[in-house]
This record gives C-alpha cells, sequence and structure tokens, in this order.
C-alpha cells in the first residue's frame, strides 16, 4: 500500500536557521514521483518540486535543496536561513505512475514556525 | 500564468442541504479532481475525472459526491445531503499529461455545514 510519513507535526526555528523537513514514503511501484508542496496561513496549496524515482540527484533552489534516497525511502527537504515568510504547513506528496489517476497521496504535514 | 480558480472561496450551508463547488482548471489540462482538508489535517484524495468520467473514487467519497464538467471550462463537485463532517476546505487541481505531470491546485472553496 502507498503511504507518505511525515513524523514531524511542528518544528519550531528562529529566522536564518537551517530546517529540515523529513519524508518517509512506501509505496510498490517502480516509477512513482514525490513532491513537496507549501500551504501558508492563506491556505492555498503551493506546488515546490516534483521528482521521479528514477532521478535520485539532489536538487537545489535557492534556500530549498532535496535530497532524494530510495534506499530509505526519503525525500527530505531543506530550507537554508530560514526567514519568517517560511512559516506555513510543508506536505510532502507521491503519485505512483502505473495508476491512470495520478492521484496524490499527502502526508500529515510539517508545521514550520519560523520566529525573527 | 495559467491557474486554476475556484468559486465560491467561502460556502455556508446548512446540514441536510446540497452544495455545488466550482472550478476552472488551467484551459489545456486534460485530468481533473477535487480533494478535501478537513481543518487541521491533511489533503485527502476524492475524485479524478478524465475524458468526461470518473477515472477514480475514493472510499471516503461514496455516493454523496458527483463530479461534472458541464461544459468546456467547469469542473464542479456536487455534495448532497451535507453533514457537519463534510466541513473543509475543498480543493480542485488540474493535470496537463505531459512531461510537466504535476498537479496545480485551485485555491479551495472553504465549506461550513451548520
Amino acid at each position: 500500500a502507498q503511504k507518505v510519513t511525515q513524523a514531524q507535526t511542528e518544528i519550531s526555528v528562529v529566522e536564518k536557521e537551517d530546517v529540515t523537513l523529513d519524508c518517509v514514503y512506501e509505496t510498490r511501484d517502480t516509477t512513482y514521483y514525490l513532491f513537496w508542496y507549501k500551504q501558508p496561513p492563506s491556505g492555498e496549496l503551493v506546488f515546490l518540486i516534483r521528482r521521479n524515482s528514477f532521478d535520485e540527484q539532489n536538487e537545489i533552489s535557492g534556500r530549498y535543496s532535496w535530497n532524494f534516497q530510495k534506499s530509505t525511502s526519503s525525500f527530505n527537504f531543506t530550507i537554508t536561513a530560514s526567514q519568517v515568510v517560511d512559516s506555513a504547513v510543508y506536505f510532502c506528496a507521491l503519485s505512483e505512475a502505473y495508476r491512470n489517476t495520478d492521484k496524490l497521496i499527502f502526508g500529515t504535514g510539517t508545521r514550520l514556525q519560523v520566529f525573527p | 500564468e495559467p491557474e486554476v480558480t475556484q468559486t465560491p472561496s467561502h460556502q455556508v450551508t446548512q446540514m441536510g442541504q446540497e452544495v455545488i463547488l466550482r472550478c476552472v482548471p488551467i484551459s489545456n489540462h486534460l485530468y481533473f479532481y477535487w480533494y478535501r482538508q478537513i481543518l487541521g489535517q491533511k489533503v485527502e484524495f476524492l475524485v479524478s475525472f478524465y475524458n468526461n468520467e470518473i477515472s477514480e473514487k475514493s472510499e471516503i467519497s461514496d455516493d454523496q459526491f458527483s463530479v461534472e464538467r458541464p461544459d468546456g471550462s467547469n469542473f464542479t463537485l456536487k455534495i448532497r445531503s451535507t453533514k457537519l463532517e463534510d466541513s473543509a476546505m475543498y480543493f480542485c487541481a488540474s493535470l496537463w499529461r505531459g512531461h510537466t505531470d504535476t498537479q496545480y491546485f485551485g485555491p479551495g472553496t472553504r465549506l461550513t455545514v451548520l
């Protein structure tokens, strides 16, 4: 069965600290996609990154970086030099390629609070 | 940049009433979705729609929920006989099955059932 686990319910940091949000997934499929979405206090879901299961190369986008490790079924997200505007709930999600629907299976989210 | 839009932003209804939530997906997208997020909880898949028919429906959506694409642009979610536990944020998403394969979400409709 497919599942996404975000064990950290809430993380609080002070501005400029680095923070890593953990994501562990389960799937029986060999082809799948992993995502991170940000949900700021305004409530919308903002797409951050998509990764397919054949691409384990880490990615960096500005202060954001992602570490995908198939050996541990993890897709962790690091924010470097956090800012107050990073305060949000972050969701990791999985979709499996064999399904025609590409539905997303979300984790329970990690609430990040960045204090000035 | 194209975006998914949803109306209304907030809907209040009485228990037992029917509501219709509306979405306008990104124009060249082919796959459409509804998700639900009960306050403080995770986002849950409800239903997916492709080629004018439902492609998958979750256990939680059952017969109470139905979807339609009445014209070339709108995508609706109808909730019959609303219950208190239907109070949630409902998100529409769309996807163009191509090299991007990323679902883009609308801003959501907050449904409050009294």
